[in-house]
């Protein structure tokens, strides 16, 4: 299976810095990767697929970047409501997520 | 609008088989397919196995083939995961996901969750 790797598994801002997680494949998956927002208790939510299509109704401060085997998620201006985890999922083969990355104040 | 609606929660005894169903509406159910994913306390999500909807075919993890089968009932726009031969450490939150093209190349929308605890 392919490993996904993220990067921090935390960090702590504050409202309205801007925020970059990043996510490696331990090989090439082109752009079919997706980045989740999940807050405790709650399912996750798709912000970007397809490495940096911005899913319907998502803020656009949330952008994805990258191909292959590197790949970004920014929030621009980090909102009260952007405290969560972010998991990158890689759908190129079998489906496998990352690691998970905990933005706290 | 748009809902994936699991049945409750289970607790089953290890060597035990537990099936969630996931009941979709305000949608075109053939039109999707539906993955399956698990999430155990403390740690990330994990990709179980997928259906298509329109065709009932499938696709699992490794981890968990043999073990696991997802179904799907048209007349019902019900899709249903079955975990046999229960282990502690399928103590998990299960969910269902709305699925466009294949296994998780676009899961838009996710059920509330069943949680499945194995204990003796």
């Amino acid at each position: 299976d392919i490993q996904m790797t993220q990067s921090p598994s935390s960090l702590s801002a504050s409202v309205g810095d801007r925020v970059t997680i990043t996510c490696r494949a331990s090989q090439s998956i082109s752009s079919n990767l997706n980045w989740f927002q999940q807050k405790t208790g709650k399912a996750p939510k798709l912000l970007i697929y397809s490495a940096s299509s911005l899913q319907s109704g998502v803020p656009s401060r949330f952008s994805g970047s990258g191909f292959g085997t590197d790949f970004t998620l920014t929030i621009s201006s980090l909102q009260p409501e952007d405290f969560a985890c972010y998991y990158c999922q890689q759908s190129y083969s079998t489906p496998t997520f990352g690691g998970g990355t905990k933005v706290e104040i | 609008q748009v809902q994936l609606v699991q049945s409750g929660a289970e607790v089953k005894k290890p060597g035990a088989s537990v099936k969630v169903s996931c009941k979709a509406s305000g949608y075109s159910f053939t039109n999707y397919g539906i993955s399956w994913v698990r999430q155990a306390p403390g740690q990330g999500p994990e990709w179980m196995g997928w259906i298509s909807a329109y065709n009932g075919n499938t696709d699992y993890a490794q981890k968990v083939q043999g073990r696991v089968t997802v179904t799907s009932d048209t007349s019902t726009s019900t899709a249903y995961m079955e975990l046999r031969s229960l282990r502690f450490d399928d103590t998990a939150v299960y969910y269902c996901a709305r699925d466009s093209g294949g296994a998780m190349v676009k899961v838009d929308m996710w059920g509330q969750g069943t949680m499945v605890t194995v204990s003796s």
